[in-house]
Parts: C-alpha cells; structure tokens; sequence
C-alpha cells in the first residue's frame, strides 16, 4: 500500500520564479492538504482539496494556489517567490470527514535565492 | 482561533531518562482532536498519538503515555525510558472534528535530544 508520495524531494529557484510542487495521496484517500514548514517552525496549513476544490484554506497570500486532479493527486503552485517561501514543503492526505486520520508524505524542500 | 502553545524549545536527557513534553491549547470547538508527531531529522512527520475531546482517559501505549486535561487545556506526552532514537522534534497539534475544519494547528516543536 503506497503512502503519500511527494515530487521533486529537493528545489532550488530564483526569487521571482514560479514553482510546482505534487503530491500523490495514499491509496484510498481523497482530500489534501498542504502544510508549509519554515525552518525551526511548525507546519502552517496552506490549503486544503476535496473534489478537485478548494475546501478550506490557512493564511497565505494568492500567490499560492492550488489543484485537484480527478485521481486525487495534487499541485501546489507558488509565483513570484519570494527568500520567506525558502520552507519544506509537506502534503497529507486523508478520506473526507476523517481529518483526525492525516498521512503526511516525506516533504520537498524549497529553497529561493 | 486554534492555537497550541509548546513552551519547550529543546529538551537534553540521557538515555532510559523518561521525558514529558508540555503541551497547551486553545480553541473555541467543543469537540476536537490532539495529536502528537516526531519529526526527525529526514523530514517526514510520523503520527504517534490522537485524543478525541470527549475522551479524557489517558493512556499507555508501550514507552508512549499521554495525560489528557480538558481543565487546563493541556495535553502532555511522556517518553519512558528514552532511547537515542527518540532523538528528533515532537510537534503537538489540534484540530477540528468536521470535515470542513480538519485543518491541523501545530505548535512550534520541541526538539529532543538523547544522549547515549
């Protein structure tokens, strides 16, 4: 049974660049969220999909968005970077309604310059 | 608001020291959920232990305890017999019970170290 699997694992882009992040759910799931990590810090919701949109989403500016495909994988699409989007990226998945049952894959670690 | 509040930073024990990591929260729900993760140092969080609200029983499970108070909005874990692989940092977290509030509340993480 696969986990939560999370592409590329490492990213380094310029300030102003654009980034895509993905993230496959586990087998069975179909809602996911995605959590940035800043270092020395604790996650910070991004947002969240179920059904190809956007259920619930955190404190973020629009220059993070995101995208459910119909297999329930997911993007997370970051423009104009910014040096503070310099974070670990993390993805979970979940079935809808059993939020207190939250895989997280391995992460993509971002780095901007 | 959720909010969870880990006034730890980093804790230092040496092994077979047992260790209680603090946690406190915050939230306007009547019914939730708590959780403890280990995050090591390759990244992924691993879950360890869940808490429903309504549920203020504490437990064992094997070197893993947790004391549960709803009257102090507190929600502490306990390593017994720490090992060097317990080494890593542990996040407390919260959240809601609906589908539309399954977002995770993490606090800041305290980093624990063993030492042989």
């Amino acid at each position: 049974d696969a986990g939560v699997t999370q592409s590329p694992t490492h990213l380094i882009k310029t300030r102003g660049q654009q980034v895509t992040l993905r993230c496959s759910p586990k087998s069975g799931h179909d809602t996911v969220s995605w959590y940035q990590q800043a270092l020395g810090q604790g996650p910070q919701f991004i947002f969240q999909y179920y059904e190809e949109e956007e259920r619930q989403r955190g404190n973020f500016p629009d220059r993070f968005s995101g995208h459910q495909f119909p297999n329930y994988s997911s993007e997370l699409n970051v423009n104009a970077l910014l040096l503070g989007d310099s974070a670990l990226y993390l993805c979970a998945s979940s079935l809808v309604g059993r939020g207190d049952e939250q895989y997280f894959g391995p992460g993509t670690r971002l780095t901007v310059t | 608001a959720q909010k969870v509040t880990q006034a730890q930073t980093e804790i230092s024990v040496v092994e077979k020291e047992d260790v209680t990591l603090d946690c406190v929260y915050e939230t306007r729900d009547t019914t939730y959920y708590l959780f403890w993760y280990k995050q090591p140092p390759s990244g992924e969080l691993v879950f360890l232990i869940r808490r429903n609200s309504f549920d203020e029983q504490n437990e064992i499970s094997g070197r893993y305890s947790w004391n549960f108070q709803k009257s102090t909005s507190s929600f502490n874990f306990t390593i017994t017999a720490s090992q060097v692989v317990d080494s890593a940092v542990y996040f407390c977290a919260l959240s809601g019970t609906t589908g539309a509030n399954s977002k995770l509340t993490f606090g800041k993480g305290i980093t624990l170290s063993v030492r042989p």
